[in-house]
């Protein structure tokens, strides 16, 4: 099956700084989603994106298809947003995701 | 829009119990449900994957008859733990999937934490 990896595991930031995290994947997706999950565990949907680039306020999301990599970007990062970044992928039918191993990211005063 | 529940949030257990996690579309209806587990620190595993009004599919390793797994409803999918063990102990996410459109994005539930003593 696919194999989907993210750097770094872990990241710490200082307030105000931007960080990218970064999301490879081992085949063709037809889906891939990038996910925070919040000290209680509740998984939140941050971008549908198997290509191309999106944002959504201070976060933004690339993925290159065709090199198998997507890139998520957090600007002027904010206490709340530590937690656990995660990016899935899919390739074929079914839409079962295969989850990456995920960076913890602590952002400080 | 696109919110999932689960029922419980949380639940402890003596061992050899069983324990049943709901998971509930709220305002669409999916025609695919998927359930996951994930161990502290780790990422998500999925478990199976729930298709209305047919059996479950199970993932290489996951014990069928340990994880029951009934989706009756568009709305509604269900994950039985039987004669459950500390081993059991994990927080289990439940997704749901609409289908069709022009995403085929999940949604996730805010997970169940269970606890075997």
């Amino acid at each position: 099956g696919i194999q989907v990896e993210q750097s770094p595991p872990d990241l710490i930031l200082q307030e105000g700084a931007n960080s990218t995290l970064r999301c490879n994947f081992s085949d063709s997706v037809n889906n891939l989603q990038w996910f925070h999950q919040n000290p209680w565990g509740q998984l939140i949907n941050l971008f549908y994106i198997p290509s191309g680039t999106k944002q959504n306020g201070r976060l933004s999301a690339t993925t290159v298809a065709t090199e198998r990599y997507s890139l998520l970007y957090i600007s002027s990062s904010q206490t709340t947003d530590s937690g656990v970044y995660f990016c899935a992928a899919s390739t074929g039918g079914g839409n079962k995701l295969t989850f990456g191993t995920g960076t913890q990211l602590k952002v400080e005063l | 829009g696109a919110v999932v529940s689960q029922h419980p949030s949380r639940v402890i257990c003596k061992s050899g119990t069983s324990v049943k996690i709901e998971c509930r579309s709220l305002d669409f209806q999916a025609t695919t449900m998927f359930w996951y587990r994930q161990f502290p620190k780790k990422s998500l595993m999925l478990m199976a994957t729930s298709n209305e009004g047919s059996k479950a599919t199970y993932e290489q390793g996951v014990e069928k008859d340990k994880f029951l797994i009934n989706h009756a409803s568009l709305t509604l999918s269900t994950l039985t733990v039987t004669s459950a063990h500390p081993e059991d102990s994990s927080f289990y996410i439940c997704s749901a999937f609409a289908g069709g459109g022009s995403t085929d994005t999940q949604y996730f539930g805010p997970g169940t934490r269970l606890t075997v003593l």
